[in-house]
């Protein structure tokens, strides 16, 4: 079975400041760890992946994760948030040792960027 | 580059109606393709997905049901819909690979049933 957590339903910073958004997983084996954002009336958009290799991992919009196994956390960070950062933020999941190619994702954190 | 359309972009429609959404993919061949529902602007919730044509697998029973007549054409249908039906409805996809189960999200159609 696999399964992810967003503890935060919310997450609120001001603008220039780091962001933080928390996901911690569970799978059985070495997992595929994905972060997707979500504008308002929009569909996902990809923001980064972990597969394998270095444990930092940067994507689109200066946003970066830094995948713990000891910790089974995948946290995205941006080091100064923007006003256009404030969105909903999905962390999904999957176990490659898997043949059905679905995805768990979390229940989503809502980030507001204040000016 | 690959694309994936869906439509309606909107949709209301009275209880008790049909219903059909058709998400196609560009640029691509034999993908995965999944329907997602989304309610309230927060979690996902898979609906259907599948792997080739006539190939459906369905995660949640339900008045919903799915079908692939094409490579990359996946359709969301129902006979009769239900108030619990309204939602966000979102069609993506995969290839599989190494490195390439990233799913890549179509714009989305919002149901509302009246």
């Amino acid at each position: 079975a696999q399964s992810v957590a967003q503890p935060e339903d919310q997450v609120n910073v001001a603008e220039g400041n780091p962001l933080t958004v928390k996901c911690t997983y569970s799978v059985s084996g070495n997992p595929y760890l994905f972060w997707y954002v979500q504008y308002p009336n929009r569909g996902l958009q990809f923001l980064l992946k972990y597969i394998t290799g270095d444990n930092l991992v940067k994507g689109s919009y200066g946003f970066e994760a830094e995948f713990n196994k000891s910790q089974t956390s995948f946290h995205l960070k941006k080091p100064s948030a923007l006003v256009s950062d404030s969105a909903l933020y999905f962390c999904a999941v999957r176990d490659p040792r898997g043949n059905d190619y679905k995805l768990s994702f979390g229940a989503g954190t809502t980030v507001t960027v204040r000016a | 580059s690959q694309t994936i359309h869906q439509w309606p972009a909107t949709l209301v429609q009275p209880v008790g109606s049909p219903l059909s959404l058709e998400c196609t993919v560009e640029g691509t061949s034999n993908p995965n393709l999944y329907w997602y529902r989304q309610a309230a602007g927060r979690g996902l919730q898979l609906l259907f997905y599948s792997v080739g044509i006539g190939q459906i697998s369905s995660e949640v029973p339900q008045n919903l049901s799915a079908s692939r007549p094409q490579d990359r054409q996946f359709i969301l249908s129902s006979k009769k819909l239900l108030l619990s039906d309204s939602g966000f409805y979102l069609c993506a996809w995969s290839v599989t690979g190494a490195g390439t189960d990233t799913q890549y999200f179509g714009p989305g159609t919002r149901l509302t049933v009246l």
